[in-house]
């Protein structure tokens, strides 16, 4: 089975700070990603990565940053967190397959960290 | 017109009925397509995905009709454990090389005995 996992469940977290997610999968996935979900918004995608040390940006960039250093982990930075931070953040990874740029294998999300910024 | 878009419910059906959700794209060039399922205070997990012949899952069935650019989920026979929001995903080229997973907002399934 595949299995992401995030560093931490719940995170409460004071204006200003910087905060870290991190996110592991063990498939070998080339695809990884981060989103944040919020009542009534659904799904945002923030960031994500195709490979080792690429990044691409989402819908919702802004007062985010990524890294990838490493294929199985996926980071996100706030890099001084707000209160309109707060939500859900979801990382999910997937295949990708050669060639067919237009195809995208299945996502598989981690369980999510639910951070408050107060 | 949203890029994918769903009746957000509350469906609220009794134990054993036939249940439909239907939710419709945007991007007439969409390539891949899934049905969702997220408990609430969960992660979403891949229910299944669709395929153009139109698939069935035991008690599930989704159909892709690609000329309304609409899928479909059915659920038969619902179980209280069916209770859950459902999340219609298609994928979208932006711009770039690759395409990106859209997931619509979910309709809400509530199961009563």
């Amino acid at each position: 089975d595949v299995k992401v996992t995030q560093s931490s469940r719940y995170l409460v977290k004071r204006t200003g700070e910087k905060v870290f997610l991190e996110c592991v999968q063990d498939m070998d996935h080339e695809n990884m990603f981060w989103y944040r979900q919020d009542p009534g918004l659904g799904l945002r995608l923030i960031y994500f990565s195709y490979d080792v040390k690429m990044k691409e940006k989402g819908d919702i960039p802004e007062g985010y940053s990524v890294s990838r250093e490493k294929k199985e982990r996926f980071s996100l930075i706030l890099e001084s967190a707000s209160t309109n931070q707060t939500s859900m953040y979801l990382c999910a990874s997937s295949f990708r397959r050669q060639g067919q740029i237009l195809y995208l294998y299945e996502q598989y999300f981690g369980p999510g960290t639910r951070l408050t910024v107060t | 017109r949203k890029e994918v878009e769903q009746d957000p419910g509350p469906f609220n059906v009794p134990e054993g009925a036939t249940v439909a959700f239907n939710c419709t794209y945007s991007n007439s060039a969409s390539q891949s397509f899934f049905w969702y399922r997220q408990d609430c205070r969960k992660e979403p997990k891949l229910l299944m995905s669709v395929y153009s012949s139109g698939n069935e899952d035991g008690r599930f069935t989704a159909q892709l009709n690609r000329a309304s650019q609409y899928i479909s989920l059915l659920i038969r026979d619902s179980k209280l454990s069916d209770s859950a929001t459902y999340l219609c995903v298609v994928n979208m080229k932006n711009g770039g090389s690759q395409g990106n997973l859209i997931f619509g907002k979910g309709t809400k399934l509530s199961v009563k005995p």
